[in-house]
């Protein structure tokens, strides 16, 4: 099955600075790539997702860049702000014609991104 | 702005008991997940539902656990009878089925400690 590793566990930045977050994947069929941020005591939060007929997708401070080749996919978050504190989970999932599974994501382990002021 | 909803958002009951969390999935959705979080193992899927119809439950114990959609606007996951290390974050997702991957949006979550 699908295994999506996710690195740093940790990041600190400064507020204005920019953050990354990569992750890499196992299956190379799968073609659905969606990153959520998740706050204290609330669900994780749909942020950006990228398929993979493109190779990167922006909305407003933060990207999601994808190389189907090395099998990897990034987030980058751009003038950092407190409020953007939080875990982000990268996840993937396959196509259709994997027996119907194309639902069932993937999940990395999470990323604590903490944005000081 | 549609959202997920949860219920209960907390759970506290002893071993032994009857456990039944509720979601409601966003109007349209056709598709309900039930997964659980904890500190050790992340993000698991317990259960995957299409047009109320269950097409996964591999990841629940069966033996304990049950999930169910009564009709669109109600899934539940029952618990029965709990045990400690149920104790978790659970959470329903909910989204438009695409065939090429598609977005799941989370509820709230209920937090379950079964002391």
């Amino acid at each position: 099955g699908e295994n999506v590793e996710q690195h740093p566990s940790t990041l600190s930045v400064q507020e204005g600075d920019s953050a990354v977050i990569k992750c890499t994947y196992s299956d190379s069929a799968s073609n659905y790539f969606p990153w959520y941020k998740q706050e204290l005591g609330k669900g994780p939060q749909l942020i950006i997702d990228i398929r993979s007929n493109v190779g990167e997708k922006k909305d407003q401070r933060i990207a999601v860049t994808l190389n189907k080749t090395a099998k990897h996919f990034s987030l980058h978050i751009t003038e950092t702000q407190p409020e953007d504190s939080a875990v982000y989970f990268c996840a993937a999932s396959p196509p259709e014609d994997s027996g119907g599974s194309n639902y069932k994501l993937t999940f990395g382990k999470g990323t604590l991104l903490t944005v000081n002021p | 702005d549609a959202r997920v909803t949860q219920t209960p958002r907390h759970k506290v009951t002893e071993m032994g008991q009857e456990v039944t969390m509720r979601c409601q999935p966003i109007l349209g959705h056709n598709t309900v997940f039930w997964y659980r979080q904890t500190m050790m193992q992340g993000l698991e899927l317990l259960a995957y539902f299409r047009n109320r119809a269950p097409l996964d439950d591999s990841g629940m114990p069966k033996d304990r656990f049950s999930a169910e959609m009564p009709d669109a606007t109600l899934a539940t996951l029952k618990i029965q009878p709990s045990e400690p290390r149920d104790s978790a974050v659970y959470f329903c997702a909910s989204g438009p089925y695409r065939d090429r991957g598609f977005e799941q949006y989370f509820g709230p979550g209920t937090r379950l400690t079964v002391t």
